[in-house]
Parts: structure tokens; C-alpha cells; sequence
């Protein structure tokens, strides 16, 4: 079974650029989430898709970031302009997205990105 | 705000020690979740644990849940170089708006 894609591996830009990061789910899997994680520090959850919907957004700035999962499989996460606080690794994961129980989420290898 | 405070926040040791994990809260989860991180990686899920009280064993990894479901431990016995990457531990509220709410991590070091 394939896990989850994320593109690209790394980036670097400047402050103010504009970046995008792309995410394709495990197969069938409903439920997808982008988190930002700083180094060495825990995923921070910037929202979260239940097919084609938006469950929980309440943690992504709004003023510069924005996402989309148009088809309810894979989606893009986008930064404009950027910060340099927003140095940090993009993690997508995935989830089955059954609505009672404990879910196993499933990470991708996530985006490093370096804004200078 | 649900929070989860994981200790130590920094742990380097030699091959063959054991150690233990600290994962603390002062609210109630219905489930919590060990993961591990290894570098330039995502974090893979090693164990849920559900029940209050519940022990879960994973080879040299033992996991416990406390009994009124508010922390939980991870202890790892004659630590090896593979077991280094971060430790994070993620609890599931179960309440209206459910999420996961995750801690803050863990990052061992083990030296040969």
C-alpha cells in the first residue's frame, strides 16, 4: 500500500515569496490534515479535511495561508507571503475518517521549508 | 485549553540503559497515542492505549495509561541506537470538536 506523498522534499525562499505544498493521502482515506511542526517541537494542527470539507481550521492564519482539497483527495497548502517565522516542516497525514473510535494517522515524509 | 506536557524534553543516554517517558495532563482523554519520529521523516504510530490502567508491551517498549486516563509513560529497557527520534505522545478529547491534542515531544538521543 502506498503512504502518503508530500512534494516538494524541501524549500527555500525569501521573506514576502509565495510557496505551495502538495499532499496525496493514502488511498480510500477520507480524512487529511496539514500540520506545521518547528524543529523539535510536536505537529501543531493547521487543518484538518474530511473529504472534500473543512472540519477544523481554527489554528491556520488565515491572512497568508490557505488550502484546498478541491476533488476530496489530494491538496495543496499555500503560504502567501511568507515569514520568516514560518520556517518549519509541513506535515500532511491521513486517516481513514470513520466517525467513532481512535484513528491511526498516517504521516507523510513532510516539506522542510526554509524562508530567509 | 487541553494541553499535554511531556517529560523530559531532552534525554541522551548510553546503549543499554533504560528510560522513561513522561506524558502529563490535567484533562481526560477517551484514548492516547505514542508516536515516534525519526529524522527527516513524519511520525509513525507505535501503540494506542485506551483503557485506564492498560499496560501495552512492544518488544523493549512498555506503555502504560494511567488509571484515570490523565498521563501516560513509555518506558524503553536496554535502549539501542535505532530507538533515537523524537517521542510524541497525541490524546484523543473525544468531545464535540474531537482532535487529537499533542505533546510537545521527546527527543532521544541514543550513543553507542
Amino acid at each position: 500500500e502506498a503512504g502518503v506523498a508530500q512534494s516538494p522534499r524541501y524549500k527555500i525562499i525569501e521573506k514576502r515569496q509565495s510557496v505551495a505544498f502538495w499532499c496525496n493521502p493514502i488511498s480510500g482515506h477520507a480524512t487529511l490534515y496539514w500540520y506545521q511542526q518547528i524543529l523539535g517541537q510536536g505537529p501543531k494542527l493547521l487543518i484538518q479535511f474530511q473529504n472534500n470539507g473543512v472540519v477544523d481550521d481554527s489554528q491556520l492564519p488565515k491572512d497568508r495561508f490557505s488550502a484546498e482539497r478541491l476533488k476530496g483527495v489530494d491538496s495543496t497548502l499555500k503560504i502567501q507571503p511568507a515569514k520568516l517565522e514560518d520556517s518549519a516542516v509541513y506535515l500532511c497525514a491521513s486517516s481513514l475518517g470513520g466517525w467513532g473510535g481512535v484513528e491511526t494517522q498516517y504521516f507523510g515524509p513532510g516539506t522542510r521549508l526554509l524562508v530567509l | 485549553t487541553q494541553l499535554l506536557e511531556q517529560s523530559p524534553q531532552f534525554l541522551s543516554i548510553q546503549e543499554g540503559e533504560n528510560l522513561t517517558v513522561y506524558c502529563n495532563s490535567s484533562s481526560v482523554f477517551s484514548s492516547l497515542q505514542w508516536y515516534r519520529q525519526e529524522p527527516g521523516e513524519g511520525p509513525v504510530l507505535l501503540v494506542t492505549v485506551v483503557t485506564g490502567g492498560e499496560v501495552k508491551k512492544l518488544k523493549r517498549l512498555t506503555f502504560q495509561f494511567g488509571d484515570a486516563r490523565k498521563d501516560s509513560s513509555l518506558h524503553i529497557t536496554a535502549a539501542q541506537p535505532g530507538d533515537t527520534g523524537l517521542y510524541l505522545c497525541a490524546g484523543d478529547n473525544a468531545g464535540n470538536n474531537r482532535k487529537l491534542i499533542w505533546g510537545l515531544g521527546t527527543s532521544l538521543a541514543v550513543n553507542p
